[in-house]
C-alpha cells in the first residue's frame, strides 16, 4: 500500500482566518513532505520532516506553520494567508530522507 | 546550478502512436531520477525510476525510461499511447547524499492524445 491521504480536498478561506491542512500515511515512512503547487507549475519543495524533526524549511512564509505530531501524521496550519498563496498543496512520503517520494492527492485551496 | 530541463512544454500525440518525453539533467554525479504523471487537480503519480543498475527501467501503465549517463538524459517512452495517457509529466530528481538532499522537478510537459 502506497496511500498517503490528505484532507480537506477543497478549502476556501479568508485571509483572516486560520485553518489546517492534514496528511496522513501509514506506509512506516519516517520523512514528510509538504510542497505548493500553482496552476501549469512543477511543485515546489515547502518543508521536510525526518523522523518528525523539521529538516528542511525552504525560506516559506511564517504564515505557513507545519507541525509532525507523530510519524504518520503531517499538518500545515494556514494563518493570515494571501490570495497568492492560492494552490494546490501535496503532502508526500518517502521511506527516508533522499528516497522515492509518495504523494497524495493534494488540497486545492483558495485563498480570498 | 542544478537543475532539470523538459525541453517540451506541449507534445501531441495519435492513440497508438510512440511517445517520448525528453528529460536532461544538470548535477556533477548520478541523481536519483523519477518520471511522475499528474492528472489535472490530482496528486502526482509515480511511474518509474533510477538509482543504479540497469539503465533501461521499466515502469507501471507501460512505461520505460532509459538513463544515459554521457547525455545527462533519462527519457521517458511509450511504445503506444493510449487515451487515458493524456496528463503532465514530470521529471524529478534527487541530488545528494548522508542527510542533505535537494529535490527537484522539472517544468512537466503535457501530453495531448488525439484519437
Amino acid at each position: 500500500d502506497t496511500e498517503v491521504t490528505q484532507t480537506p480536498k477543497h478549502l476556501v478561506m479568508g485571509m483572516t482566518n486560520k485553518k489546517s491542512l492534514k496528511c496522513e500515511q501509514h506506509m512506516g515512512h519516517r520523512a514528510m513532505y509538504w510542497y505548493k503547487q500553482k496552476a501549469k507549475k512543477p511543485p515546489e519543495l515547502m518543508f521536510v520532516y525526518s523522523y518528525e524533526k523539521l529538516s528542511i524549511n525552504e525560506s516559506v512564509p511564517s504564515r505557513f506553520s507545519p507541525e509532525c505530531p507523530n510519524s504518520s501524521l503531517l499538518n500545515l496550519h494556514l494563518h493570515a494567508l494571501q490570495p497568492e498563496d492560492s494552490a494546490l498543496y501535496l503532502c508526500a512520503s518517502s521511506q527516508s530522507l533522499g528516497d522515492t517520494q509518495y504523494f497524495g492527492p493534494g488540497t486545492r485551496l483558495t485563498v480570498l | 546550478a542544478q537543475s532539470v530541463t523538459q525541453p517540451d512544454i506541449h507534445i501531441t500525440v495519435s492513440e497508438g502512436a510512440s511517445l517520448e518525453l525528453r528529460c536532461n539533467y544538470s548535477y556533477g554525479a548520478t541523481p536519483y531520477l523519477f518520471w511522475y504523471v499528474q492528472s489535472p487537480g490530482q496528486g502526482l503519480q509515480l511511474l518509474l525510476k533510477y538509482f543504479s543498475g540497469d539503465t533501461l527501467v521499466q515502469g507501471i501503465k507501460g512505461f520505460e525510461a532509459e538513463f544515459k549517463r554521457s547525455q545527462s538524459s533519462f527519457n521517458l517512452r511509450k511504445p503506444s499511447v493510449h487515451w487515458s495517457d493524456a496528463a503532465e509529466y514530470f521529471c524529478a530528481v534527487i541530488l545528494g547524499a548522508s542527510g542533505t538532499y535537494k529535490y527537484i522537478f522539472g517544468t512537466g510537459t503535457r501530453l495531448k492524445v488525439l484519437a
